[in-house]
């Protein structure tokens, strides 16, 4: 099955500053990549995702790259924010039937 | 809100019982997931249905079963509970079960096994 590989673990950044989360995946069937954003005591949120037609997508501060070849997709976000401090999930879908998500990455912007 | 609606959203439960979990899709969604968060395991998959059927299987243990009702709405069993069964229980929903559909999550169930 799909293995999906996301890093760092942790990541903390000031205010303003860029963060950047990496994943890997291994079935090169999965031909679409959602990012979710999971608040303390929440659901995972979809803040963005790509198709593997597309090598970026953006959304205002949020961008996501995608390498088809290298079998990895990256979240971008510009001008971070306390309120982007959450733990983000990156995913992979093979077959539609499930997503396989990576471990998490826990986002502290400092003020 | 995404749209999805979980009930309950905390349970606190004995060893050995068995407990039922509540799903409502977006309105307008066929598929329905099922997944468990815990500290140690991620976000691990356990069924999807497909407006009524059963289309995927996961990690999910014999004590847990569940079905998706005419009305669309699924349920999520768990039965003979176990301490390790603690975690959080999320159901997402999407419009169908292509591979590059969006799916949406609910706010989840706290389970606590007593």
């Amino acid at each position: 099955g799909e293995n999906v590989e996301q890093h760092p673990s942790t990541l903390s950044v000031q205010e303003g500053d860029s963060a950047v989360i990496k994943c890997t995946y291994s079935d090169s069937a999965s031909n679409y990549f959602p990012w979710y954003k999971q608040e303390l005591g929440k659901g995972p949120q979809l803040i963005i995702d790509i198709r593997s037609n597309v090598g970026e997508k953006k959304d205002q501060r949020i961008a996501v790259t995608l390498n088809k070849t290298a079998k990895h997709f990256s979240l971008h976000i510009t001008e971070t924010q306390p309120e982007d401090s959450a733990v983000y999930f990156c995913a992979a879908s093979p077959t539609g039937n499930q997503f396989y998500f990576g471990t998490g990455t826990s986002l502290t912007v400092i003020p | 809100d995404s749209g999805v609606t979980q009930t309950p959203k905390h349970l606190i439960t004995a060893t050995g019982q068995r407990v039922t979990l509540r799903c409502s899709p977006r309105s307008g969604d066929l598929s329905v997931y099922w997944y468990q968060q815990s500290l140690d395991q991620g976000l691990q998959f356990l069924i999807q249905y497909y407006n009524g059927e059963e289309r995927a299987k996961g990690n999910i243990l014999e004590r847990f079963s569940a079905q998706q009702f005419p009305d669309l709405h699924s349920e999520l069993n768990l039965s003979s509970l176990e301490l390790g069964d603690s975690a959080l229980y999320f159901c997402a929903s999407s419009v169908d079960s292509r591979r590059d559909t969006e799916a949406f999550f609910g706010q989840g169930t706290r389970l606590t096994v007593v």
